[in-house]
């Protein structure tokens, strides 16, 4: 049984550009999480899903970002007209329930020039 | 605010000797805490949880963490650390008020442990 995959692992844009960063959950998982770790920071919360419904987003900028969760294939946090304070790693978990344990990927880290 | 401290960014100790990472958690009710680790370019890896029941928690690696209600604390612990231990460290509290399932975490310590 795979792990949680994301992909890119590593991503490069210049600044003005989007950023799509795909999360697969574990097999049996229908309810997605991202986080987003800045240097030398802990992980802060942005967004849950679950398919096709964004169920708490409380931790997403209001601007530039949304995310989604369809039916098939994998989840997508999108960031439009990326800044320099945009850098970070941004890390997917999944879980068979809203309580059930976390799960999470190797992350996906965002450069922007 | 609810929030989660850690408030060493680094512990360091010799190999063979015990080991404790601090954490303490300011939420309502009765959360749920967890530890995770994280090696250096990959993601979070679980450790262990609490939930209720005995305080104390055995988790992977022979890792194992103490609730402490009173003092709203949740040190990781290990008899006797190994190089390999050496990771950067997180606490993390789920309120028992949040209904979905959303982690809060620390800002995470780095343990060194040294030959």
């Amino acid at each position: 049984n795979a792990g949680v995959m994301q992909n890119p692992r590593h991503l490069v844009r210049r600044r003005g550009q989007e950023a799509r960063l795909r999360c697969s959950p574990m097999k049996g998982h229908s309810h997605v999480y991202w986080y987003r770790q800045l240097p030398e920071e802990g992980l802060k919360f942005m967004v849950y899903l679950q398919k096709e419904n964004i169920i708490d987003e409380s931790g997403m900028p209001k601007e530039r970002f949304s995310a989604e969760f369809p039916k098939e294939g994998p989840s997508i946090l999108r960031i439009q007209q990326v800044v320099r304070g945009d850098s970070a790693a941004y890390f997917c978990a999944s879980s068979t329930q809203g309580e059930g344990e976390q799960f999470f990927g190797p992350g996906t880290r965002l450069t922007v020039l | 605010a609810q929030s989660v401290a850690q408030p060493e960014d680094q512990v360091n100790v010799a190999e063979g000797n015990p080991l404790t990472v601090k954490c303490t958690y300011s939420v309502s009710g009765n959360p749920y805490l967890f530890w995770y680790v994280q090696y250096p370019n990959r993601g979070l890896q679980f450790l262990l949880k609490y939930i209720t029941g005995d305080n104390l928690v055995k988790g992977s690696y022979g890792f194992e963490a103490e609730f402490n209600k009173s003092q709203t604390s949740f040190h990781l612990k290990k008899p006797s650390a190994l190089v390999s231990d050496s990771a950067l460290y997180f606490c993390a509290v789920r309120p028992s008020s949040s209904n979905t399932g959303k982690l809060i975490f620390g800002q995470g310590t780095t343990l060194q442990v040294k030959p």
